[in-house]
């Protein structure tokens, strides 16, 4: 359980085009999918919280005019790099919440996709 | 003071020793606790989850919670090269919401 898919999984591009990334969760229900940007031998870097049917929240210093991000549905979310340039080459990852209820609680736990790299060229 | 701490390493250790990782986090409202596997070029698989005090073990792995002194640890019993990999230490303030991620430890498990 708790798959989440990423598509595609690689993509280059030319610069000044745009590029959509689809985050699916496949098994479970997401209300909150995150969004990660990690360049080589770096650190996770997030990029931005959605949650379903409200407008993402993004962190300090990420452009939400160029990395658009839409989750239109429960198992569904997606992030838009308008006009790529190569500095937005990168390791794109996405992880949806899964919510696990035990003992008269809940839990969420954060689960990845497999990560969408992208090269500008 | 960073929100989630971990030794980036590397830490080496030859095959069938027990590995030792270790994270100490600054906001003592946390209740939740990840450990994630990343290998090279991939993304973040989930290991371990622990939520109370005290240790939970699964197979080979043991995870360790200290919530007064704000430190959670990571064991890998009987290291392979397999789990050669950059762990990753994840803290949740509140039953849902975003995880603070420490920058992992690069672990070498040498044959």
């Amino acid at each position: 359980g708790a798959v989440v898919s990423q598509h595609p999984s690689w993509v280059i591009c030319k610069s000044g085009t745009s590029v959509k990334i689809e985050c699916r969760s496949l098994d479970f229900q997401a209300t909150t999918m995150f969004w990660y940007r990690q360049f080589p031998k770096q650190s996770l870097m997030l990029m931005a919280t959605s949650n379903e049917g409200s407008k993402a929240t993004y962190e300090q210093g990420v452009e939400k005019d160029k990395f658009l991000i839409n989750h239109a549905s429960l198992t569904l979310s997606t992030l838009t790099v308008t006009s790529a340039h190569p500095e937005d080459s990168s390791f794109y990852i996405c992880s949806a919440g899964a919510t696990q209820t035990s003992g008269g609680g809940s839990r969420e736990t954060q689960y990845f996709g497999p990560g969408t790299r992208l090269l500008v060229l | 003071q960073k929100e989630v701490e971990q030794n980036s390493g590397p830490l080496s250790v030859p095959e069938g020793a027990i590995a030792s990782l270790n994270c100490t986090y600054s906001d003592r409202g946390s209740q939740s606790f990840f450990w994630y596997r990343q290998y090279s070029g991939k993304s973040p698989e989930l290991i371990m989850s622990i939520y109370s005090n005290g240790d939970k073990e699964d197979g080979r792995f043991t995870a360790q919670l200290n919530k007064a002194s704000q430190y959670v640890s990571l064991l890998i019993r009987d290291s392979q090269p397999s789990d050669s990999a950059t762990y990753l230490c994840a803290v949740k303030p509140i039953r849902a919401g975003k995880s603070t991620f420490g920058d992992g430890t690069t672990l070498t498990v040498k044959p």
